[in-house]
C-alpha cells in the first residue's frame, strides 16, 4: 500500500459526458501528480500540482483540467469524453516534486467511456 | 527529456540475481536516475533512485556508471513477485518535474 488513495476505482460513462476523479496523497506530500496510461500510448504525464499551484504540464488535453484544493486532495476532470479517453488515470504524490524525492503512485481509476 | 534505451525483455530464474541495464547518454549533470516497476494490473512502485553513487535499498541495488551515462539496477534473488516492467527514468533535480515513461523491460522470472 503506498497510501496513494483513488476513488472511484472503475468508473463507466458515455461519450459526451464529464466525470470527476479523486485522488488523496500521502499524508505529508506536497506535490501531486496525474498520468494516464492506455494500451496504445503507455504511461504519459498529465499534469503537477505543489501545494495548490499549477507546477508542470504534459500532454493533458484542454478538455481535461485538474485542481489541488488547501487539504491537498486533488482531482482531475474530464469532460466532452471521447472514446480514446478510456484509459486507466493514476495519481502519485511525492514530498516536494522534483528529481530528489520519488513517487509513490495509488492503485488509479480505470475509465471505460462507451 | 534524457532519452534512455532499455531491453525490452530480460529472463531470469528464481532466487537468481537479475541485472537491468539503462542507457541515458543524453542525461544531465542535475537529473537523478529514478527506476519504477509496474506488475500487471497495478500502478507503478517505486523502486530506487540515485544520483551519482551507487544506492542499496530493501528492493534492490543502484549501479551508475561512473560517467552517468548508463546504470543498472540488481536484485539481488528474483522472485516471481519481481516479474514485472521496469522503467529507468532520468528526472531533474531542479526542474522539468514529470516522469517520462518509456517503453521499459519487461521481465520474466522463472519457477
Amino acid at each position: 500500500d503506498s497510501g496513494v488513495t483513488q476513488t472511484p476505482k472503475h468508473l463507466i460513462t458515455a461519450t459526451g459526458q464529464r466525470v470527476t476523479l479523486r485522488c488523496s496523497p500521502r499524508s505529508g506530500d506536497l506535490s501531486v501528480y496525474w498520468y494516464q496510461q492506455s494500451l496504445d500510448q503507455g504511461l504519459q504525464f498529465l499534469i503537477q500540482y505543489y501545494n495548490g499551484e499549477e507546477r508542470a504540464k504534459g500532454n493533458i488535453l484542454e478538455r481535461f483540467s485538474a485542481q489541488q484544493f488547501p487539504d491537498l486532495h486533488s482531482e482531475l476532470n474530464l469532460s466532452s469524453l471521447e472514446l480514446g479517453d478510456s484509459a486507466l488515470y493514476f495519481c502519485a504524490s511525492s514530498p516536494v516534486g522534483d528529481g530528489r524525492y520519488e513517487q509513490y503512485f495509488g492503485p488509479g481509476t480505470r475509465l471505460t467511456v462507451t | 527529456d534524457a532519452k534512455t534505451t532499455q531491453p525490452n525483455s530480460m529472463e531470469s530464474n528464481e532466487e537468481e540475481p537479475v541485472h537491468l541495464p539503462c542507457n541515458h547518454s543524453t542525461i544531465s549533470g542535475t537529473d537523478y536516475i529514478h527506476w519504477y516497476r509496474q506488475l500487471p494490473s497495478q500502478g507503478p512502485e517505486y523502486v530506487i533512485h540515485g544520483l551519482t553513487s551507487n544506492v542499496n535499498n530493501r528492493m534492490a541495488s543502484l549501479a551508475i556508471a561512473e560517467d552517468r551515462k548508463s546504470s543498472t539496477l540488481i536484485l539481488h534473488r528474483a522472485t516471481l513477485r519481481d516479474a514485472a516492467v521496469y522503467y529507468c527514468i532520468p528526472m531533474s533535480g531542479g526542474s522539468n518535474y514529470k516522469l517520462t515513461f518509456g517503453k521499459g523491460t519487461l521481465l520474466t522470472v522463472n519457477p
